[in-house]
């Protein structure tokens, strides 16, 4: 598609089960973001890649939150054992340069909601 | 790392009124800057953007002055229409390709 893609738009879980959002950014693509948003809140930084390589992963709140780019393309973020305060929109958004300084914008998919009850 | 802060909100202005929303950042280096906007219902688009100091990023009537003497990006429109609500995010993009986002600001223009 055009666009990036996430899948699935609603997630509907009960704590201390495992979820994985996946996210599928514009073709072609190198850097690949992942963002938490709280209802009113803007977009947290999670981590974000350059290809495959996870480049920094300072924002996942602990280490029930992972995630992984294997093949420089698709991502995948990977929840265990949810809690309720993972409750969030969470964003993924892909941008076509490696680098910040080109001014490359991000491209920003719908996002999945997530709801752990 | 990268910050940024915004004008907290909400911000309620009547049609044709003069908007100003204040954007300061901290970064290393030389950041670019940008602001997204939301709609209701929808997810984050660019508005505009700004890559050097003394650029000026502009957009559907907005615009913003990239000013590192004061680490700001302040957007602004002259004459703010009701399909201009939505909710409005400044980030910062750094040299380590680290972007970062404000608290966002809610803007409502009423008839």
């Amino acid at each position: 598609g055009a666009g990036v893609s996430q899948s699935p738009r609603y997630k509907v879980t009960k704590r201390g089960q495992d979820v994985a959002l996946r996210c599928d950014p514009i073709s072609g693509h190198v850097s690949l973001y992942w963002y938490r948003q709280a209802l009113g809140q803007g977009p947290e930084f999670l981590t974000y890649f350059n290809y495959e390589a996870q480049q920094d992963k300072s924002g996942l709140p602990n280490d029930r939150f992972s995630a992984e780019r294997p093949e420089g393309s698709i991502s995948t973020l990977t929840i265990q054992r949810t809690e309720q305060r993972d409750s969030a929109m969470y964003r993924c958004a892909s941008s076509l340069e490696a680098t910040g300084t080109g001014g490359m914008a991000l491209h920003f998919g719908n996002g999945t909601r997530l709801t752990v009850t | 790392g990268n910050s940024v802060t915004q004008m907290e909100g909400p911000v309620t202005l009547s049609e044709e009124a003069f908007l100003t929303i204040n954007c300061t950042y901290t970064a290393t280096g030389y950041p670019s800057l940008f602001w997204y906007v939301q709609y209701p219902g929808e997810g984050l688009q660019l508005l505009l953007k700004a890559t050097k100091a003394d650029d000026k990023g502009s957009n559907k009537g907005f615009e913003a002055t990239y000013r590192k003497e004061t680490t700001s990006f302040h957007l602004e429109k002259g004459s703010v229409q009701v399909s201009d609500s939505a909710v409005y995010f400044c980030a910062a993009r750094g040299d380590n390709n680290d972007m970062r986002f404000g608290a966002g600001t809610r803007l409502t223009v009423k008839p």
